[in-house]
């Protein structure tokens, strides 16, 4: 099985940048997803890592490091319409994805 | 490409009554995934469809959840005797196996269930 951690909640500026870490245990990695889920809506897809490194896409970017079982989303220039929760989601070999129970970033004028 | 599209999108029935939730996917996506999400969680894995094929319905809750994939297109999930710890949101998600595509899943709108 998996076992994902993730920080509950964060608060940034507008114009900011947050990072948001995710933790995961697992029993079979073949990726990690991160996902975007405004309240009331579906989770919609934001980066995919399977090899280590950073992955940038716009104002994104996903790290993972596969020793450690660690990864991260980065928001830059945050803007308003960023308030969401953001989930971290692990894909096994089955292709089965196991999520974090997401945090939920706010963003300040 | 319409998205993956989940009906109804809301509804309310009464405990021990059976509800059935249909889910068409992204046109030409192979697989399909069944999941529930109760408030400030991640969304649970249930089950999955690799064509009209179940491959992996262990989590699905209990013996009342079943899914059907008949033609390898739409799917419906019913859930018999509903119970209030049932009500939740139910997410659908396609992918298309391949290297192309990293079999990235992409999630309907949801059915959201509230049994009384």
């Amino acid at each position: 099985g998996q076992n994902i951690d993730q920080p509950t909640e964060m608060t940034a500026t507008e114009g900011a940048i947050v990072q948001i870490n995710c933790t995961y245990q697992t029993s079979g990695f073949n990726g990690l997803f991160w996902y975007q889920q405004h309240a009331g809506e579906a989770p919609t897809f934001l980066s995919y890592n399977v090899l280590d490194g950073l992955e940038e896409k716009g104002r994104f970017s996903s790290f993972l490091s596969r020793s450690k079982g660690y990864s991260y989303l980065l928001l830059k220039e945050l803007q308003m319409k960023d308030s969401a929760s953001y989930l971290c989601a692990v894909r096994d070999r089955d292709y089965k994805l196991s999520f974090g129970a997401g945090t939920t970033v706010t963003v300040r004028a | 490409d319409t998205g993956v599209s989940q009906d109804p999108r809301h509804k309310i029935t009464k405990r021990g009554q059976n509800v059935t939730f249909r889910c068409d996917p992204i046109s030409e996506h192979n697989r399909l995934y069944w999941y529930r999400q109760t408030l400030g969680q991640g969304p649970e894995f249930l089950t999955y469809f690799q064509n009209e094929a179940q491959l992996e319905k262990s989590r699905l809750l209990s013996d009342r959840f079943s899914a059907e994939r008949p033609k390898g297109s739409f799917s419906t999930l019913e859930i018999q005797r509903t119970e209030q710890g049932d009500s939740a949101m139910y997410l659908c998600a396609s992918s298309l196996s391949g290297l192309a595509d990293t079999d990235t899943q992409y999630f309907g709108p949801g059915t959201r269930l509230t049994v009384l």
